[in-house]
């Protein structure tokens, strides 16, 4: 399955964060979300073999990486308080079913 | 810009009871349809995959429907159990790529 790390984390205002990503073994594809509480997941930006190729309405200090090992990482830069939330990266193959990861819980302060 | 609305927002029935959860969607231009099932605090269980070309697909007691045409799904649990008490999302990829636009979903309480 997906699985991200880490499970929490805090955060003050301004400083930079990763969060990772462990696909589905053979899925070729990442995609991030952010899920505000209350709120469904919204697109931040998908990798396909190693490169972005699709950004949701997010800004540049976004950024991401994905790795040949299936892994990939969200960094986050000058972190603001809204971007408190639930982070879930999702993986697939072949543009089909998309799997989720259990999510990292990101509290800005 | 595809939109997706889910009602009910939130649910309660007695244990036991059939129910429906309705997803209606702006852009008929669908590649397809997933729902998704959330435990509070927790990631997302996909439950359904509905390709455009499908009408439905089921699985154990739930049952999902499509019709792209008028840009609704329904999901349909048979015999709710209080373990189903969860929040439901729907989410449809349209456009290029593998991005998923989804509802706020139905929180379903279901009580003994």
């Amino acid at each position: 399955g997906v699985t991200q790390s880490p499970t929490h984390l805090i955060k003050t205002r301004g400083q930079q964060v990763t969060l990772r990503c462990s696909s589905q073994s053979g899925h070729n594809t990442v995609s991030w979300y952010q899920q505000a509480l209350g709120q469904g997941p919204q697109f931040i930006f998908q990798y396909y073999r190693e490169e972005e190729n699709g950004r949701g309405n997010f800004p540049p200090r976004f950024s991401g990486l994905q790795f040949p090992n299936d892994s990939s990482e969200l960094n986050v830069n000058a972190l603001e308080l809204d971007d408190s939330a639930l982070y879930l990266c999702a993986s697939t193959v072949d543009n089909n079913e998309q799997f989720f990861g259990p999510g990292t819980r990101l509290t800005v302060l | 810009k595809q939109e997706v609305t889910q009602i009910p927002a939130a649910l309660s029935v007695p244990e036991g009871e059939n129910l429906v959860l309705n997803c209606s969607f702006t852009d008929s231009a669908i590649y397809n349809l997933q729902w998704f099932r959330q435990d509070p605090g927790k990631g997302l269980t996909s439950l359904l995959l509905i390709q455009s070309s499908q009408r439905e697909q089921t699985s154990g007691r739930l049952n999902a429907s499509l019709d792209k045409s008028s840009g609704r799904s329904t999901l349909y649990i048979a015999a709710s159990q209080p373990g189903d008490s969860a929040t439901y999302l729907c989410a449809v990829r349209s456009g290029g790529g593998n991005k998923l636009t989804f509802g706020t979903g139905t929180q379903l309480k279901v009580e003994l």
